[in-house]
């Protein structure tokens, strides 16, 4: 039973238009984060949490937004999206002292 | 700073032949590295295929090894013999202990021929 849960799996946008990504997990982990993958590029941080309630910058936030209403979930927020924002997004869940993340299977957005 | 290099892709080889994906790291900033490697099958998350958290340690998994060099900052994922289902993107990692961050390579992008 897969543990880190993402919807949507796919999802097409139109430039200035708000885009919400969901993230769900069972693991019962502290930390959750949000990365984006795009060719060329390693997964690169854009917002992660350490639980309910926090969210913290991680390395490209700019242009997008975070919630953590709970331990389970952890969304991700575009408010105005842009064609540069199309990319695979990746949700994981982790926890001090395992070092390793626990990963959703990915969503592909694409803005128009 | 933190960083993790590996080999670039698409890497194709033939069912039955070897493999070696090269990774090497650099960690300034985390005092006790820790070493993965993780895979993404098509239309898959990325999940772990092994990890290594003290040098001159090799882990393994699925027939895949990787030994985690310390004097060379080096994690190379090795198999001898490679299987269609192994084709995939392959990704180096590097995190320390309760760190909240994970650095990861570009992956490599493999290619297993029938």
């Amino acid at each position: 039973e897969a543990a880190v849960t993402q919807s949507p799996r796919n999802k097409v946008a139109v430039t200035g238009g708000k885009v919400t990504l969901s993230c769900n997990q069972t693991n019962n982990h502290n930390n959750m984060y949000w990365y984006r993958q795009d060719t060329g590029h390693g997964l690169r941080l854009i917002h992660y949490s350490y639980g309910a309630g926090s969210t913290e910058k991680g390395d490209i936030p700019d242009g997008y937004k975070a919630s953590r209403p709970s331990q389970e979930n952890f969304s991700l927020i575009l408010e105005l999206a842009t064609p540069s924002q199309t990319s695979v997004y990746f949700c994981a869940s982790g926890d001090a002292g395992l070092a390793e993340q626990f990963f959703g299977p990915g969503t592909r957005l694409t803005v128009l | 700073g933190d960083s993790v290099t590996q080999t670039e892709g698409p890497v194709t080889v033939s069912e039955s032949e070897s493999l070696i994906i090269n990774c090497t790291y650099s960690a300034t900033s985390i005092a006790y590295p820790n070493l993965f490697w993780y895979v993404r099958y098509p239309g898959e998350g990325l999940q772990l295929l092994l990890k290594v958290i003290t040098a001159g340690q090799k882990g393994s998994s699925r027939g895949f090894e990787a030994t985690y060099n310390k004097e060379t900052t080096s994690f190379h994922l090795q198999k001898a013999s490679v299987q269609e289902s192994d084709s995939a993107v392959y990704y180096c990692a590097l995190g320390g202990t309760n760190a909240y961050k994970v650095i990861f390579g570009k992956g490599t992008h493999l290619h297993v021929l029938p």
